[in-house]
Protein backbone atom coordinates (compact mmCIF):
# COMPACT_ATOMS: atom_id res chain seq x y z
CA UNK A 1 0.00 0.00 0.00
CA UNK A 2 1.53 3.81 -0.74
CA UNK A 3 0.30 5.24 2.26
CA UNK A 4 -2.24 8.46 2.70
CA UNK A 5 -0.95 10.36 -0.29
CA UNK A 6 -1.28 14.07 -0.26
CA UNK A 7 -0.70 17.03 -2.65
CA UNK A 8 1.66 18.96 -3.04
CA UNK A 9 3.91 18.94 -0.74
CA UNK A 10 4.86 22.20 -0.95
CA UNK A 11 2.15 25.66 -1.92
CA UNK A 12 3.81 28.72 -1.99
CA UNK A 13 1.00 31.20 -2.43
CA UNK A 14 -0.29 35.03 -2.30
CA UNK A 15 -2.74 36.13 0.29
CA UNK A 16 -5.85 36.39 -1.30
CA UNK A 17 -5.92 32.86 -3.08
CA UNK A 18 -7.33 30.21 -3.15
CA UNK A 19 -6.23 26.70 -2.02
CA UNK A 20 -6.43 23.58 -2.25
CA UNK A 21 -4.61 20.29 -0.49
CA UNK A 22 -5.88 17.14 -1.39
CA UNK A 23 -5.75 13.63 -0.15
CA UNK A 24 -5.98 9.89 -0.85
CA UNK A 25 -6.58 7.45 2.56
CA UNK A 26 -5.15 4.23 2.76
CA UNK A 27 -7.81 2.28 0.66
CA UNK A 28 -10.47 0.51 2.83
CA UNK A 29 -9.96 3.07 6.06
CA UNK A 30 -13.13 4.57 7.03
CA UNK A 31 -12.19 7.56 8.53
CA UNK A 32 -10.32 10.47 7.35
CA UNK A 33 -8.81 13.70 9.57
CA UNK A 34 -7.00 16.81 8.79
CA UNK A 35 -4.92 18.41 11.25
CA UNK A 36 -2.77 21.31 10.98
CA UNK A 37 0.72 21.68 12.33
CA UNK A 38 2.22 24.62 13.87
CA UNK A 39 4.67 25.37 16.43
CA UNK A 40 2.66 27.89 18.03
CA UNK A 41 -0.27 25.41 18.40
CA UNK A 42 0.68 21.70 17.89
CA UNK A 43 -1.45 19.59 15.84
CA UNK A 44 -4.98 20.64 15.87
CA UNK A 45 -7.76 18.75 14.42
CA UNK A 46 -9.33 21.03 11.65
CA UNK A 47 -12.37 18.30 10.39
CA UNK A 48 -13.03 14.33 10.13
CA UNK A 49 -15.30 12.10 7.92
CA UNK A 50 -16.40 9.12 8.60
CA UNK A 51 -17.74 6.60 5.43
CA UNK A 52 -17.61 10.27 3.50
CA UNK A 53 -19.38 12.03 5.76
CA UNK A 54 -18.63 15.28 8.01
CA UNK A 55 -18.74 14.08 11.39
CA UNK A 56 -16.95 17.06 13.21
CA UNK A 57 -15.69 20.46 11.34
CA UNK A 58 -15.40 22.32 14.46
CA UNK A 59 -11.93 22.27 14.59
CA UNK A 60 -12.29 24.73 11.20
CA UNK A 61 -10.79 27.74 12.16
CA UNK A 62 -13.29 30.08 10.02
CA UNK A 63 -15.50 30.27 7.35
CA UNK A 64 -12.73 30.39 4.80
CA UNK A 65 -11.77 26.61 5.53
CA UNK A 66 -13.75 24.42 3.75
CA UNK A 67 -13.45 20.18 3.32
CA UNK A 68 -14.84 18.04 1.07
CA UNK A 69 -15.16 13.95 0.81
CA UNK A 70 -16.84 12.99 -2.57
CA UNK A 71 -16.06 9.27 -2.53
CA UNK A 72 -14.32 7.13 -0.16
CA UNK A 73 -10.40 7.86 -2.25
CA UNK A 74 -10.57 11.27 -2.10
CA UNK A 75 -10.97 14.66 0.05
CA UNK A 76 -9.90 18.24 -0.45
CA UNK A 77 -9.23 20.81 2.00
CA UNK A 78 -9.56 24.49 0.57
CA UNK A 79 -8.66 27.67 2.10
CA UNK A 80 -10.45 30.85 0.33
CA UNK A 81 -9.45 33.40 0.60
CA UNK A 82 -5.68 32.55 2.05
CA UNK A 83 -3.93 34.58 4.78
CA UNK A 84 -0.58 34.51 6.22
CA UNK A 85 -1.76 33.01 9.59
CA UNK A 86 -2.66 29.93 7.69
CA UNK A 87 0.84 28.84 6.94
CA UNK A 88 1.53 25.93 8.71
CA UNK A 89 1.75 22.09 7.60
CA UNK A 90 -1.48 20.40 7.17
CA UNK A 91 -1.93 16.87 7.40
CA UNK A 92 -4.13 14.00 5.60
CA UNK A 93 -4.67 10.89 8.21
CA UNK A 94 -7.16 8.05 7.83
CA UNK A 95 -7.52 4.96 9.65
CA UNK A 96 -10.21 1.95 10.10
CA UNK A 97 -12.52 2.79 13.35
CA UNK A 98 -10.74 4.29 15.57
CA UNK A 99 -6.84 3.27 15.45
CA UNK A 100 -3.79 3.28 13.95
CA UNK A 101 -3.96 6.46 12.54
CA UNK A 102 -1.26 6.85 9.45
CA UNK A 103 -0.47 10.21 8.66
CA UNK A 104 0.13 11.64 5.04
CA UNK A 105 3.59 13.72 4.31
CA UNK A 106 1.53 16.61 4.86
CA UNK A 107 1.33 19.58 2.43
CA UNK A 108 3.47 22.91 3.83
CA UNK A 109 1.55 25.52 3.00
CA UNK A 110 3.19 29.11 2.72
CA UNK A 111 0.88 32.32 2.56
CA UNK A 112 3.06 35.55 1.61
CA UNK B 1 -14.21 18.44 24.88
CA UNK B 2 -11.20 16.25 25.51
CA UNK B 3 -7.85 18.06 26.30
CA UNK B 4 -4.30 16.54 26.78
CA UNK B 5 -1.18 18.28 28.61
CA UNK B 6 2.07 16.85 27.63
CA UNK B 7 5.40 17.56 29.94
CA UNK B 8 8.11 18.19 29.33
CA UNK B 9 8.26 20.02 26.50
CA UNK B 10 11.89 19.66 25.47
CA UNK B 11 13.88 16.79 27.33
CA UNK B 12 17.80 16.45 26.76
CA UNK B 13 19.30 13.04 27.83
CA UNK B 14 22.64 11.11 27.42
CA UNK B 15 22.95 8.50 25.03
CA UNK B 16 21.97 5.08 27.04
CA UNK B 17 19.98 6.35 29.52
CA UNK B 18 16.32 6.67 30.01
CA UNK B 19 13.72 9.09 28.76
CA UNK B 20 10.27 9.52 30.39
CA UNK B 21 7.44 11.60 28.65
CA UNK B 22 3.90 12.53 30.71
CA UNK B 23 0.59 13.05 29.49
CA UNK B 24 -2.81 13.94 31.37
CA UNK B 25 -6.10 13.71 29.60
CA UNK B 26 -9.46 15.32 30.83
CA UNK B 27 -12.00 12.90 29.19
CA UNK B 28 -12.38 9.82 31.60
CA UNK B 29 -14.37 8.30 29.42
CA UNK B 30 -11.33 8.18 27.01
CA UNK B 31 -10.48 4.55 26.08
CA UNK B 32 -7.31 4.75 23.45
CA UNK B 33 -4.08 6.62 24.00
CA UNK B 34 -1.51 6.04 21.02
CA UNK B 35 2.51 7.53 21.16
CA UNK B 36 3.32 9.03 17.82
CA UNK B 37 7.19 10.00 16.96
CA UNK B 38 7.82 12.90 14.39
CA UNK B 39 11.65 13.15 13.05
CA UNK B 40 11.91 16.40 11.45
CA UNK B 41 10.26 17.10 8.22
CA UNK B 42 8.49 13.82 8.59
CA UNK B 43 4.85 12.81 9.02
CA UNK B 44 4.05 11.69 12.90
CA UNK B 45 4.34 8.10 13.07
CA UNK B 46 2.86 5.59 15.56
CA UNK B 47 5.49 3.89 17.32
CA UNK B 48 3.23 2.37 20.68
CA UNK B 49 -0.41 2.45 22.06
CA UNK B 50 -2.14 1.73 24.93
CA UNK B 51 -6.26 0.72 25.53
CA UNK B 52 -7.55 1.14 28.52
CA UNK B 53 -8.23 -2.35 29.57
CA UNK B 54 -4.50 -2.90 30.28
CA UNK B 55 -1.81 -0.78 32.40
CA UNK B 56 1.41 -1.39 30.76
CA UNK B 57 2.34 -2.02 27.27
CA UNK B 58 6.08 -2.74 26.55
CA UNK B 59 7.76 -2.88 22.88
CA UNK B 60 11.80 -3.54 23.08
CA UNK B 61 13.49 -0.54 24.48
CA UNK B 62 9.56 1.73 24.60
CA UNK B 63 7.14 1.31 27.18
CA UNK B 64 3.59 3.00 28.00
CA UNK B 65 2.15 3.24 31.44
CA UNK B 66 -1.78 4.48 31.59
CA UNK B 67 -2.89 4.77 35.56
CA UNK B 68 -7.02 5.76 34.76
CA UNK B 69 -7.60 6.92 38.05
CA UNK B 70 -5.23 9.76 37.63
CA UNK B 71 -5.80 10.28 33.87
CA UNK B 72 -2.26 10.03 32.79
CA UNK B 73 -0.26 7.74 31.17
CA UNK B 74 3.28 8.03 29.84
CA UNK B 75 6.28 6.75 27.76
CA UNK B 76 9.27 5.30 28.52
CA UNK B 77 12.21 4.86 26.23
CA UNK B 78 15.17 3.53 27.61
CA UNK B 79 18.51 2.89 26.64
CA UNK B 80 17.89 6.18 24.48
CA UNK B 81 20.20 6.06 21.39
CA UNK B 82 20.56 9.19 19.12
CA UNK B 83 18.15 8.06 16.70
CA UNK B 84 15.58 8.20 19.40
CA UNK B 85 16.52 12.69 18.66
CA UNK B 86 12.44 13.49 17.55
CA UNK B 87 9.34 15.17 18.75
CA UNK B 88 7.15 12.80 20.64
CA UNK B 89 3.42 13.46 20.72
CA UNK B 90 0.83 11.96 22.78
CA UNK B 91 -3.07 11.75 22.38
CA UNK B 92 -6.08 10.51 23.58
CA UNK B 93 -9.63 10.15 21.67
CA UNK B 94 -12.15 12.79 22.39
CA UNK B 95 -15.93 13.06 23.80
CA UNK B 96 -16.77 11.79 20.61
CA UNK B 97 -14.93 8.80 20.31
CA UNK B 98 -13.81 8.87 16.86
CA UNK B 99 -10.60 11.17 16.46
CA UNK B 100 -7.44 11.89 18.12
CA UNK B 101 -6.52 14.96 20.18
CA UNK B 102 -2.83 15.79 20.64
CA UNK B 103 -0.71 16.70 23.03
CA UNK B 104 1.82 19.68 22.48
CA UNK B 105 4.70 17.41 22.04
CA UNK B 106 8.01 16.95 23.42
CA UNK B 107 11.38 17.36 21.84
CA UNK B 108 13.82 14.79 22.85
CA UNK B 109 17.47 15.27 22.09
CA UNK B 110 20.00 12.58 22.94
CA UNK B 111 23.32 13.26 22.95
CA UNK B 112 26.12 10.37 22.36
Amino acid sequence: DAGVIQSPRHEVTEMGQEVTLRCKPISGHDYLFWYRQTMMRGLELLIYFNNNVPIDDSGMPEDRFSAKMPNASFSTLKIQPSEPRDSAVYFCASSFANYGYTFGSGTRLTVV
Amino acid sequence: GENVEQHPSTLSVQEGDSAVIKCTYSDSASNYFPWYKQELGKRPQLIIDIRSNVGEKKDQRIAVTLNKTAKHFSLHITETQPEDSAVYFCAAINQAGTALIFGKGTTLSVSS
